[in-house]
């Protein structure tokens, strides 16, 4: 099945900079990978996705890339603000298979 | 506009005690999904529906059963609950087929085994 490891865990910037967050998938035939967000103590919810077919997608102040061949992708977050802070999910899926496989999760904190 | 709906919120259970987790979907969604959420282990799926009278185990299954009693309804059974199942178990749905489409997340049960 497939396995999806998400670095780094934790991970605080200041108020304004950049923050990247990296994924490597293990399943080649992956083509859809969400990325989600999940404030403290509420649902995860999807602020970006890009299927295999696009090497990178932006909106707004996030944007991910995806290399197939090396099997990874990253979320950016520029322009950093405190209501960025939040623990983010990387995931991986194939159109033909219901199942979508979570990373470990990254606990972003943004320092005023 | 309910979206996703999961109950309870909270429950504590007794080791051997047995409960069934709620979701209902109001969004015609064909899939539906139980994720168990741990500190440190991400979300893990523990069973889904991919259409009404069809469930599959996912990465967990061990220790709970699923029934999909129609295409709004995904219910998850602890039939003897221990210690190990102490989670936030967050119910989520999709439509499926061809292009891809995110899940839909409802604001989980925050279980305690005791």
């Amino acid at each position: 099945g497939e396995n999806v490891e998400q670095h780094p865990s934790t991970l605080s910037v200041q108020e304004g900079d950049s923050a990247v967050i990296k994924c490597t998938y293990s399943d080649s035939a992956s083509n859809y990978f969400p990325w989600y967000k999940q404030e403290l103590g509420k649902r995860p919810q999807l602020i970006i996705d890009i299927r295999s077919n696009v090497g990178e997608k932006k909106d707004q102040r996030i944007a991910v890339t995806l290399n197939k061949t090396a099997k990874h992708f990253s979320l950016h977050i520029t322009e950093t603000q405190p209501e960025d802070s939040a623990v983010y999910f990387c995931a991986a899926a194939n159109f033909g298979n219901e199942k979508l496989t979570f990373g470990t999760g990254t606990r972003l904190t943004i320092i005023p | 506009n309910a979206g996703v709906t999961q109950t309870p919120k909270f429950q504590v259970l007794k080791t051997g005690q047995s409960m069934t987790l709620q979701c209902a979907q109001d969004m015609n969604h064909n899939s539906m999904y139980w994720y168990r959420q741990d500190p440190g282990m991400g979300l893990r799926l523990i069973y889904y529906s991919a259409s009404e009278g069809t469930t599959d185990k996912g990465e967990v299954p061990n220790g709970y059963n699923v029934s999909r009693l129609n295409k709004r309804e995904f219910s998850l059974r602890l039939e003897s609950a221990a210690p190990s199942q102490t989670s936030v178990y967050f119910c989520a749905s999709r439509t499926r087929g061809g292009a891809a489409s995110p899940l839909h997340f409802g604001n989980g049960t925050r279980l305690t085994v005791t």
